[in-house]
């Protein structure tokens, strides 16, 4: 079983839909985070967690939402797509503490917003 | 703050033959590098890094960087490249006095290993 597990692998909705992509890990990481791969752009950073009561805006959060269930898992939720949200959605963990980070990254979620 | 620029957006070769993905960094600071790989339906996974010490960095599947911070570059290389080694390469740069380091990827290379 995959260690950073993505539920659901794609996703089609209709502009103005509420979407929620999940994220459940089983590395014990503590940190998580929410990065969209568009072509050309690389990945972008829209939020982090260190802990269940520590959520950070990273450098794109308009448009989205998170929420830190538990350390194991962590949501991100579009409360009104719009088709310019239509891109590949990875979650990722690090263990934290000091030092660099890794990332372990999840296989990604491809949503498409008509 | 950081910035990562990969200019090549798609480098074709033959199997067998050496290749070399650039990467080059912009910080005030200094900072740590890393290269990230996707295969294809997958997720990222890491390839390697430099924290400090030795410039010359190796990493898994045979592949190796250089630091050279003269030139604020960290190209990717490897000597004789495989079918497998067709992915996305994402350089990525994190600067070293943060608490929070946070990594700054860049556009991605892709990489297209012919027979």
């Amino acid at each position: 079983d995959a260690d950073v597990t993505q539920t659901p692998r794609n996703r089609i909705t209709k502009t103005g839909k509420r979407i929620m992509l999940e994220c459940s890990q089983t590395k014990g990481h503590d940190r998580m985070y929410w990065y969209r791969q568009d072509p050309g752009l690389g990945l972008r950073l829209i939020y982090y967690s260190f802990d269940v009561k520590d959520i950070n805006k990273g450098e794109i959060s308009d448009g989205y939402s998170v929420s830190r269930q538990a350390q194991a898992k962590f949501s991100l939720s579009l409360e009104s797509a719009i088709p310019n949200q239509t891109a590949l959605y990875f979650c990722a963990t690090s263990p934290g503490g000091t030092g660099v980070e890794k990332l372990f990254f999840g296989s990604g979620t491809q949503l498409s917003v008509l | 703050a950081q910035s990562v620029t990969q200019l090549d957006s798609q480098v074709p070769v033959f199997e067998e033959a050496p290749v070399e993905l650039r990467c080059n960094y912009s910080s005030s600071v200094s900072v740590y590098l890393f290269w990230y790989v996707q295969y294809p339906n997958q997720g990222l996974q890491l390839l390697l890094k430099y924290l400090s010490g030795s410039t010359l960095v190796k990493g898994i599947n045979g592949f190796e960087a250089e630091f050279n911070k003269s030139q604020t570059s960290f190209h990717l290389r490897k000597p004789s490249v495989h079918i497998s080694d067709t992915a996305e390469y994402f350089c990525a740069v994190s600067e070293t006095n943060t608490g929070f380091q946070k990594l700054v990827f860049g556009t991605g290379t892709r990489l297209l290993v012919s027979p």
